[in-house]
């Protein structure tokens, strides 16, 4: 199985900060790659697919990168409604597997 | 606008069986795959399993395979997940979710239904 690895787990931000979560696939994953959001108690929302397209609706403060095994998801500038665990999900190959999860506090 | 509504989860004891179901709208049922995520209490997402448009293929995590079974009803626009022998360790908020072609690799899960919980305790 693909094992994903982010860092950090957590991190304490401001608004207007700009924040870098890292995501690490234990073997190339090419670019099948994607990053969700969750709220607490809420859904989890897709933000970020392929490594680097920006889902419809989701705010271009929000970018992804990387491919291989390497991936960033970066938030420019740091809004209220971004405080929320961030997790990333191979899509490389089943079983499809997802990182740990980056909650973003304040 | 798509909907997905998940039912079926609730208390169930160790070695017990359930069947959740999770109802799709807004979008042409037939042409897209569907999949199952779950979030234990405090934890993170898991992959659970997969099924091609057809439901001709499926795919399941190891920790749930030869125990939970998946299908699809595509005259009725449901998708079910079908869990037997469950075990503590599949307590969790079971959701299903959209993938964005007709087979379920390669690709993402968008959107997510609003979850089901499914409690296995004696």
């Amino acid at each position: 199985d693909i094992q994903m690895t982010q860092s950090p787990s957590s991190l304490s931000a401001s608004v207007g900060d700009r924040v870098t979560i890292t995501c690490r696939a234990s073997q190339s994953i090419s670019s099948y790659l994607n990053w969700y959001q969750q709220k607490p108690g809420k859904v989890p929302k897709l933000l970020i697919y392929a490594a680097s397209s920006l889902q419809s609706g989701v705010p271009s403060r929000f970018s992804g990168s990387g491919s291989g095994t390497d991936f960033t998801l970066t938030i420019s500038s740091l809004q209220p409604e971004d405080f929320a665990t961030y997790s990333c999900q191979q899509s490389y190959t089943t079983p499809l597997t997802f990182g740990g999860g980056t909650k973003v506090e304040i | 606008e798509v909907q997905l509504l998940e039912s079926g989860g609730g208390l169930v004891q160790p070695g017990g069986s359930l069947r959740l179901s999770c109802a799709a709208s807004g979008f042409t049922f037939s042409s897209y795959a569907m999949s199952w995520v779950r979030q234990a209490p405090g934890k993170g997402l898991e992959w659970v399993s997969a099924i091609s448009g057809s439901g001709g293929t499926t795919y399941f995590a190891d920790s749930v395979k030869g125990r939970f079974t998946m299908s699809r009803d595509n005259s009725k626009n449901t998708v079910y997940l079908q869990m037997s022998s469950l075990r503590a360790e599949d307590t969790a908020v079971y959701y299903c979710a959209k993938n964005p072609e007709v087979m379920p690799t390669y690709n993402w899960f968008d959107p997510w239904g609003q979850g089901t919980l499914v409690t296995v305790s004696s």
